[in-house]
């Protein structure tokens, strides 16, 4: 199947500072990629759908401002969790859906977890 | 919200038969089921998906009702591998993305 890779996979840094998460749909072109957050025992909830070449669609009650996402191409998207606070860290996936196809099938990155000290 | 409601949990001895129940009474008629499931601290995994038909592939089999607002997902040789949580989902048509519900936690105890 399709194959969607994150990176980097885990990532710690100091509260105030930028972290920039990248996804990547290998081979497959993905006009459409969506980003994921997860909380420890939590679901998975959705934060925003990233749109190639147009600006990414935020969920209700996540700043855009702050989870800045950018999907420059077709194989690519990013999201920066900017000034970054503890209560930031998360594990966050990201997906993409194979154009080629119509059954509606998403596939899932392998996850980043952002640790926020 | 997600459109599914599954047990919170289940447990299943080691080398037995998994079964998962799903339910999604408000699936249309064009909109397939799909099942994940997502082993600690990775991504969700595909399982398998359908729409009608009862389905099988190297991983799971899928039960799905005759009248399409249940589905049943079958690990037929359950293994330790296999915990993890289950996600049954009836994902809107078109590019949406996917709704997560809770899903069930399945537990394999030797």
């Amino acid at each position: 199947g399709a194959v969607v890779s994150q990176h980097p996979s885990w990532v710690i840094c100091k509260s105030g500072t930028s972290v920039k998460i990248e996804c990547r749909s290998l081979d497959f072109q993905a006009t459409t990629m969506f980003w994921y957050r997860q909380f420890p025992k939590q679901s998975l909830m959705l934060m925003a759908t990233s749109n190639e070449g147009s600006k990414a669609t935020y969920e209700q009650g996540v700043e855009k401002d702050k989870f800045l996402i950018n999907h420059a191409s077709l194989t690519l998207s990013t999201l920066t969790v900017t000034s970054a606070h503890p209560e930031d860290s998360s594990f966050y996936i990201c997906s993409a859906r194979d154009r080629r196809t119509n059954t509606g099938e998403l596939f899932f990155g392998e996850g980043s977890r952002l640790t926020v000290l | 919200d997600a459109k599914t409601t599954q047990p919170t949990s289940m447990d299943c001895a080691e080398g037995r038969a998994a079964n998962l129940p799903c339910n999604h009474s408000t699936i249309s008629g064009n909109e397939y089921v799909y099942w994940y499931r997502q082993i600690h601290s990775q991504g969700p995994q595909y399982i398998i998906h359908g729409l009608k038909n009862n389905e099988t592939n190297e991983m799971a089999s899928l039960i799905i009702t005759e009248d399409r607002k249940s589905s049943t997902l079958i690990l037929p040789h359950a293994t330790l591998r296999d915990t993890a949580v289950y996600y049954c989902i009836d994902p809107n048509s078109g590019n949406t993305p996917l709704v997560f519900g809770k899903g069930t936690r399945l537990s394999v105890i030797a």
